[in-house]
C-alpha cells in the first residue's frame, strides 16, 4: 500500500498563475483533508471531503477550490495563486470523522508564488 | 477563540527524559493526539487520548487532564531520531481537529 500521495512534491509559481494539486489515497478511506503549515503556525484546514462527491470549507478557504469526483482522490486548486499561499500543503485521511480516527498525511507539496 | 499552547523548541539529551506540555482552549473537546513531525517530512500519528490519565505505548507516554485543559507527551530513552517537531492536536465539538504550532525537540549526544 503506498498510503496518501501528493504530486508534485516542489512547485513554483508565478503571481496570478493557477494550478491543482492531487492527493491520493489507497485505504478506502471515507474522510480526507487539504491542510497547509506555515512556519510558527499549527496546520489549519483548507477544505475537507466526507465522502465522494462532497466538499467542505475548513479553517482559511479563501483562494482555493477542491473537488472529490473519486473517493480515492482529493485535488485542491488554486484559481490565481498569490504570494500568500506560498505554504507546505498536505493532504491526510482517515476511516472515518469519529473523534479517535487517527489521520494519514501525505509527503506535502512545497509551493512557492512569486 | 480556540488555541492550544506548546513551548516553541526544547532541547535535551541522548538517553535523557523529556516532558511535552499542551494546554488548550476548545469549543468542546472529543479527544487529543499527538503526531511527530521529523524535519520535511509528513506528521504522523504517535497516541490518542479521551479520557484522564496517562497512555503508555513503548518509550512513548501521554498523558491528559481534561479538567485542566492539559496533557503532556513523555520521552523516555532519548535517541537521535527523535529529534523531530511534536504536534498537539484536539478535536473540538464540530468533531475539527485543532492544531498547535508544534515543538521542536533537538536531541544533543
Amino acid at each position: 500500500n503506498a498510503g496518501v500521495t501528493q504530486t508534485p512534491k516542489f512547485r513554483v509559481l508565478k503571481t496570478g498563475q493557477s494550478m491543482t494539486l492531487l492527493c491520493a489515497q489507497d485505504m478506502n478511506h471515507e474522510y480526507m483533508y487539504w491542510y497547509r503549515q506555515d512556519p510558527g503556525m499549527g496546520l489549519r484546514l483548507i477544505h475537507y471531503s466526507v465522502g465522494e462527491g462532497t466538499t467542505a470549507k475548513g479553517e482559511v478557504p479563501d483562494g482555493y477550490n477542491v473537488s472529490r469526483l473519486k473517493k480515492q482522490n482529493f485535488l485542491l486548486g488554486l484559481e490565481s495563486a498569490a504570494p500568500s499561499q506560498t505554504s507546505v500543503y498536505f493532504c491526510a485521511s482517515s476511516p472515518s470523522g469519529d473523534s479517535y480516527n487517527e489521520q494519514f498525511f501525505g509527503p506535502g507539496t512545497r509551493l512557492t508564488v512569486l | 477563540g480556540q488555541n492550544i499552547d506548546q513551548p516553541t523548541e526544547m532541547t535535551a539529551t541522548e538517553g535523557a527524559i523529556v516532558q511535552i506540555n499542551c494546554t488548550y482552549q476548545t469549543s468542546g473537546f472529543n479527544g487529543l493526539f499527538w503526531y511527530q513531525q521529523h524535519a520535511g517530512e509528513a506528521p504522523t500519528f504517535l497516541s490518542y487520548n479521551v479520557l484522564d490519565g496517562l497512555e503508555e505505548k513503548g518509550r512513548f507516554s501521554s498523558f491528559l487532564s481534561r479538567s485542566k485543559g492539559y496533557s503532556y507527551l513523555l520521552l523516555k530513552e532519548l535517541q537521535m531520531k527523535d529529534s523531530a517537531s511534536y504536534l498537539c492536536a484536539v478535536t473540538d465539538s464540530n468533531y475539527q481537529l485543532i492544531w498547535g504550532a508544534g515543538t521542536k525537540l533537538i536531541i544533543k549526544p
